[in-house]
């Protein structure tokens, strides 16, 4: 099993463009989870999945950012328009729900906001 | 094991040294709690977890300890290895399929 896979593992963008993070869940995991982690904050939780449905996205910060999961294995995070205070790593995880909450993350995109 | 500021606390122990590090909780709901390492440039890896029906549950070279009464968890590593140093979070969660909370991390540093 090749776990989480994120892409791309780093981007630097100029304030105001566009950004979209990708996420290939493990196979067979029915939850999906975005985080991201500064050192400010730490690791925050910004939106989850259950069955490719949105659940809670309490956690998003604001309309700049959307998440979408159009099928089992895929998702999808976008920032428009990006500012320097999004700089941070963010990290997808997956689940399977019914045997525990253990998450699987994957390494995670460093993004950089100039 | 909470933080301030931008400084996450610091365990600092001798290679073959016992660890334990600290957590407390929020949520007197939570019914599920997990502790991961994270180590640089990569993302959090599981390392063990414990059911709020348990009070200790053991792993290899790892044990977790729950204490409800006063919403505290530990993580002892046992004879401690350089490859053990990273930052290590707990987390907490409720509604089994729910989200995990996760606290602000502390960092292990192992000396040789």
């Amino acid at each position: 099993d090749a776990g989480v896979i994120q892409s791309p593992r780093h981007e630097v963008t100029e304030m105001g463009q566009e950004v979209t993070l990708r996420c290939k869940p493990i196979s067979g995991h029915n939850s999906l989870f975005w985080y991201r982690q500064t050192m400010m904050r730490g690791l925050e939780l910004l939106i989850y999945f259950n069955n490719n449905v949105p659940i809670d996205d309490s956690g998003m910060p604001e309309d700049r950012f959307s998440a979408k999961m159009p099928n089992a294995s895929f998702s999808t995070l976008k920032i428009q328009p990006s500012e320097p205070r999004d700089s941070a790593v963010y990290f997808c995880a997956s689940s399977f729900t019914g045997v525990g909450e253990k998450l699987f993350f994957g390494s995670g995109t460093q993004l950089s906001v100039l | 094991g909470e933080s301030v500021g931008l400084h996450l606390p610091t365990l600092s122990v001798q290679e073959g040294d016992n660890s334990i590090i600290n957590c407390a909780y929020s949520n007197s709901a939570s019914d599920y709690f997990i502790w991961y390492k994270q180590e640089s440039g990569k993302g959090p890896q599981f390392i063990i977890d414990i059911r709020s029906n348990m009070d200790k549950r053991q792993g290899q070279r790892v044990t977790v300890l729950l204490n409800k009464t006063v919403k505290h968890l530990s993580l002892q590593i046992a004879a401690t290895q350089p490859g053990d140093s990273a930052v290590y979070f707990c987390a907490e969660g409720y509604n089994q399929g729910g989200k995990l909370i996760f606290g602000q991390g502390t960092e292990l540093s192992v000396k040789p």
